[in-house]
């Protein structure tokens, strides 16, 4: 079945560095890519998300790049600050056997920013 | 507008009771969703509800019931509580089904003994 692999599964900066997350998908028709954030004890927020006709999306210090010939696309946090310390998801959509419109979520990558 | 709210927020059970897991969306959305959460396997869909009155089983339906009350509000039941089912579990809802973008609550802990 359709299958979201996500690297690294930590993730250990210095505060003022990049970050930069990878997810691998499997089903060649994906065509939109979440990225959300899970700060301790909350819920998952979405954070950006690039669809197919894109190969690039930014929003200040948060970048989402999509390369649909190797399916992977990448988060990419640049001047990271000890609030972006969380576990993020990446996702890709899917159709389910019945028609029914999915998520298909990565595994998590947590994410710590040190002063 | 407090977007998508669930009840309880921690709750223990002894294997074997029954609960209901409560949520809740004020953003006018037809599709809401219920996933479970556990360590190194990201979110996997127990039920989701395309719309009011439909609902349907996802990748993990197992001891698991739902109930599409209305539009705002989508309950989750355990039937007879397994150590298996101790997890996180969160609600979502998306304005329709092929919309994508979904927003989560802030999940309920559940520690089945």
């Amino acid at each position: 079945g359709e299958n979201v692999e996500q690297h690294p599964s930590t993730l250990s900066v210095q505060e003022g560095d990049s970050a930069v997350i990878k997810c691998t998908y499997s089903d060649s028709a994906s065509n939109y890519f979440p990225w959300y954030k899970q700060e301790l004890g909350k819920g998952p927020q979405l954070i950006i998300d690039i669809r197919s006709n894109v190969g690039e999306k930014k929003d200040q210090r948060i970048a989402v790049t999509l390369n649909k010939t190797a399916k992977h696309f990448s988060l990419h946090i640049t001047e990271t600050q000890p609030e972006d310390s969380a576990v993020y998801f990446c996702a890709a959509n899917g159709v389910e056997d019945g028609g029914y419109n999915k998520l298909i979520f990565g595994a998590g990558t947590r994410l710590a920013v040190h002063p | 507008n407090a977007g998508v709210t669930q009840t309880p927020k921690f709750q223990v059970l002894k294997t074997g009771q029954s609960m209901t897991l409560q949520c809740a969306q004020d953003m006018n959305h037809n599709s809401m969703y219920w996933y479970r959460q556990d360590p190194g396997m990201g979110l996997r869909l127990i039920y989701y509800s395309a719309s009011e009155g439909t609902t349907d089983k996802g990748e993990v339906p197992n001891g698991y019931n739902v109930s599409r009350l209305n539009k705002r509000e989508f309950s989750l039941r355990l039937e007879s509580a397994a150590p298996s089912q101790t997890s996180v579990y969160f609600c979502a809802s998306s304005e329709w089904e092929g919309s994508y973008e979904q927003y989560f609550g802030p999940g309920t802990r559940l520690t089945v003994t």
